[in-house]
């Protein structure tokens, strides 16, 4: 796709459920980052993929979130037994993930708003 | 730790009008980059302008611009000729060059009026 892709668009769960959360990064983007934004706050890091493995999770805020990447292209975000502080717009980013990381543009999906009742 | 402020949280201009978002940021490091992006209802976030720190020309992007002061740790961003599709939340961050972490600002709301 021209893009990243994030889907669904919007989530309703109830507390104490278990989410998905879908990133379609643009192809060939070997770098891949989820982003936690609270109302009315910046982005918070999350996790971050170099082709299919993380090496770097420090950002998930409990045992309760976890990530993977397959085929270095979909990464799915889960959030186990969600709880309303967990309501957020998750964001996802893909870059190229060559030479300098910092230089490289993150380009951002349109995130999926989740509401835990 | 690194921190980004923005004391703004919202401002308004007339459409054809220049404003100025503020931002200051506090690191020890001494590569780094600094960042604008744009947030529009749409929620997709999209780079507006970036500056590297050992450049000292100011950075600018049609009618976006910085002045970065770098001893103050300040990096505000003007736009000129305001345009009604430039409302949207706009985020000031850095991150620190050989990384991939933001750090994020608050945001300032802009709105542009007709």
């Amino acid at each position: 796709g021209a893009g990243v892709s994030q889907s669904p668009s919007n989530k309703v769960t109830e507390k104490g459920k278990d989410v998905e959360l879908r990133c379609d990064p643009i192809s060939g983007h070997t770098a891949l980052y989820w982003y936690r934004q609270r109302l009315g706050q910046g982005l918070e890091f999350l996790i971050y993929f170099q082709g299919n493995s993380a090496p770097d999770k420090s950002g998930l805020p409990s045992d309760r979130f976890s990530a993977e990447r397959t085929g270095e292209s979909v990464s799915t975000l889960t959030i186990q037994r969600t709880q309303q502080e967990d309501s957020a717009v998750y964001l996802c980013a893909s870059s190229s993930g060559t030479g300098n990381l910092a230089y490289n543009e993150q380009f951002f999906g349109p995130g999926t708003r989740l509401t835990v009742l | 730790a690194q921190t980004v402020t923005q004391s703004q949280p919202e401002m308004s201009v007339q459409e054809a009008e220049t404003v100025t978002l503020s931002c200051t940021y506090d690191t020890s490091e001494s590569n780094y980059y600094l960042f604008w992006y744009k947030q529009p209802p749409s929620r997709q976030m999209i780079l507006v302008i970036r500056q590297e720190a050992y450049k000292q020309q100011n950075a600018t992007e049609n009618r976006f611009s910085v002045n970065f002061q770098k001893a103050a740790k300040s990096f505000s961003l003007k736009i000129s000729d305001s345009q009604l599709g430039d409302t949207a939340m706009y985020f000031c961050a850095s991150m620190t060059s050989g990384t991939y972490k933001y750090i994020f600002g608050t945001g300032t709301r802009l709105k542009v009026l007709a």
